[in-house]
């Protein structure tokens, strides 16, 4: 699979929007964009997916580079609950490979109040 | 809660034992996949199951096997336990094997503690 680079961790305050970077420069054409999110002591947590084009759905954004080297999730308005660690994913939807998605370290988000 | 079931939450175990951790998938689940999370190491993919056969192998040791059930249920099962195999189980489930543009559904966790 196609790696991912996500900042170690970032900080926001709460009830502002926050703008989570990854980049992926050898992504390949067959390559989705997934986010997911773990919360302190649980699973990890389905945000929001693409391919081509930004994505909207009710809890976040997803702003892809036209060429797609590089991906953005937006969080519009975050709350103390948004405090997790953020993994940016690629799977390419050939299914060649393990099926298993292949999460990094992801990025720690501190919400302060 | 996102629908997936994983028993037990939490186990207690010694060196050199075996346990057998359970997940129920999402109801019209087929796929169930299983995931290592240790404290120094991030999410590591072990193994994928679709509707009881075998599909993807991650990076699952020799004394780890599982399966998947008639009913879509799987078991994780672990032997020959060592201290550094104590660290949180997740299952999770999707509805296809291929997770691509499917989300994947991940349950609590089981928390392995091996003394």
């Amino acid at each position: 699979d196609a790696k991912t680079t996500q900042p170690n961790s970032m900080e926001s305050n709460e009830e502002e929007p926050v703008h989570l970077p990854c980049n992926h420069s050898t992504i390949s054409g067959t390559d989705y964009i997934h986010w997911y999110r773990q919360l302190p002591s649980q699973g990890p947590e389905y945000v929001i997916h693409g391919l081509t084009s930004n994505v909207n759905n009710r809890m976040a954004s997803l702003a892809i580079a036209e060429d797609r080297k590089s991906s953005t999730l937006i969080l519009h308005r975050a709350t103390l609950r948004d405090a997790a660690v953020y993994y940016c994913i690629l799977r390419d939807w050939s299914g060649g490979g393990a099926d298993g998605l292949t999460f990094g370290k992801g990025t720690h988000l501190i919400i302060q109040p | 809660d996102s629908g997936v079931t994983q028993t037990p939450k939490h186990l207690i175990t010694a060196t050199g034992q075996r346990v057998t951790l359970r997940c129920s998938p999402r109801s019209g689940d087929l796929s169930v996949y299983w995931y290592q999370q240790s404290l120094d190491q991030g999410l590591q993919f072990l193994i994928q199951y679709y509707n009881g056969e075998e599909r993807a192998k991650g990076n699952i040791l020799e004394r780890f096997s599982a399966q998947q059930f008639p009913d879509l249920h799987s078991e994780l099962n672990l032997s020959s336990l060592e201290l550094g195999d104590s660290a949180l189980y997740f299952c999770a489930s999707s509805v296809e094997p291929y997770p691509t543009g499917w989300s994947m559904f991940f349950g609590e966790g089981s928390r392995l503690t091996v003394l």
